[in-house]
């Protein structure tokens, strides 16, 4: 998984609670992504990160924000989980060299709020 | 809005044949297009990258952008029971091609 890591990998949460998600890269890379899939909706961006504290909103950014403090490290909380956030949540990087923007994914987290 | 529009099948092919997935972009501005395979329950993994005009091939892939009708395909020539999976075309959502958007995806099922 090009040196990507996510944790949790499963969570099951209540509504109304805060969730932190975590992405984790050892390749150094300059862009970080949060993306949600849902069946029917597909991939979706929900903020990205092209350096230490810079990010940016994606399609999806309301409900969550993210924070970047470290190169390696790029966080994605719900702050008041809902039921509509239940997906699976992938991070991606890119070395974003030139025009190549190629993503590499995590392995995903599953997130649950009953 | 850019958008990135794609059959979302499925596609069956018999083993041993071509498989032919197509995918149309709104942006006539946009000059990378990445296809990517997801396995049921996995992550997508990147396939396939193509930046300009024509043929790209890489084993038994062949990736073919058509810019001036806004057209991406993806060819899997002797397809194989290990290639039935979720096929995902993305391009890029801003000028600067930082951010992707994908489309929905293409299931294709390879029958042995």
């Amino acid at each position: 998984d090009a040196g990507i890591t996510q944790s949790p990998r499963h969570k099951v949460t209540e509504t109304g609670t805060p969730v932190t998600l975590r992405c984790h890269q050892t390749e150094n890379h300059r862009y970080m992504y949060w993306y949600r899939q849902d069946p029917g909706h597909g991939l979706r961006l929900i903020h990205y990160s092209y350096g230490v504290k810079d990010t940016d909103k994606g399609e999806v950014s309301d409900g969550y924000s993210v924070s970047r403090s470290k190169t390696e490290d790029f966080l994605l909380t719900l702050e008041s989980a809902t039921s509509s956030q239940t997906s699976v949540y992938f991070c991606a990087i890119s070395r974003g060299v030139g025009h190549s923007y190629e993503q590499y994914f995590g392995p995903g987290t599953r997130l649950t709020v009953t | 809005q850019k958008e990135v529009e794609q059959n979302s099948g499925p596609l069956s092919v018999p083993e041993g044949a071509i498989a032919s997935l197509n995918c149309t972009y709104s942006d006539r501005v946009s000059q990378s297009f990445f296809w990517y395979r997801q396995y049921s329950g996995k992550s997508p993994e990147l396939i396939m990258s193509i930046y300009s005009n024509g043929d790209k091939e890489d084993g038994r892939f062949t990736a073919q952008l058509n810019k001036a009708s806004q057209y991406v395909s993806l060819l899997i020539r002797d397809s194989q029971p290990s290639d039935s999976a979720t096929y995902l075309c993305a391009g890029p959502s801003n000028q600067a091609g930082t951010a992707l958007i994908f489309g929905k995806g293409t299931t294709l099922s390879v029958s042995s």
